[in-house]
């Protein structure tokens, strides 16, 4: 079975633009988080959610949102890109509450 | 204070060692999970704990529900062995995961 898949693994934008992030989660999995991760430190939690609505929200601004697909597979959209976005992007999916998250290998976002 | 702690932040070793990795939270959680980054960024999910102790081949995780504590132990550690381990935690009716900085292990040969 395949695993978490994002999409596009590298992407090198300027500032002021927008992008959007694809992460397709584990068959079965209903539940999809974003992380972001800046470079030496420890994930930050963005979105959670279950079922095509959003179950959690971290401490970023409005600039970043995403959205769940009938196929439960997500979208992470940032707009108005600044310097700071520049970071490892995970998407995680769930089997349940209780379960262990699945990761995926990540997009790796560049700001110039 | 970040809700996670994690020591120490980098540790290395020679092939062989024991190594422990430590972990301390602030307030009570649902769980507590052990991942490991290597350095093209992917996070595998290594144990998710609630109580007592797990281990999978040579590794080992214990955790302390009244002290707040968790240990990741590795046994006869390995060149191979060598990446980034994270502690992370999740709340009792919260959905997002709470990471610590985690611990660069370098094992040489």
């Amino acid at each position: 079975d395949a695993g978490v898949t994002q999409s596009p693994t590298h992407l090198i934008k300027t500032r002021g633009q927008h992008v959007t992030l694809r992460c397709s989660p584990i068959s079965g999995h209903k539940s999809v988080s974003w992380y972001q991760q800046v470079l030496g430190q420890g994930p930050q939690f963005i979105f959670q959610y279950y079922e095509k609505e959003e179950r959690g929200r971290g401490n970023f601004p409005d600039r970043f949102s995403a959205r769940q697909f009938p196929n439960y597979s997500s979208e992470l959209n940032v707009n108005a890109l600044l310097l700071g976005d520049s970071a490892l992007y995970l998407c995680a999916s769930r089997l349940g509450a209780n379960q262990p998250q699945h990761f995926g290998d990540g997009t790796r976002l560049s700001i110039l | 204070k970040n809700e996670v702690e994690q020591s120490p932040q980098n540790l290395t070793a020679q092939e062989g060692e024991f190594i422990t990795i430590n972990c301390s939270y602030s307030v009570g959680i649902s769980a507590l999970h052990w991942l490991q980054q290597h350095p093209g960024g992917g996070i595998v999910s290594l144990f998710m704990l609630s109580s007592g102790k797990k281990k999978h081949g040579r590794l080992i995780a214990t955790i302390n529900i009244q002290e707040k504590h968790s240990s990741l132990h590795i046994t006869a550690s390995h060149p191979r062995d060598s990446a980034v381990y994270i502690c992370a935690v999740s709340f009792q009716g919260a959905q997002k995961l709470v990471f610590g900085q985690g611990t660069r292990l370098t094992i040489n040969p």
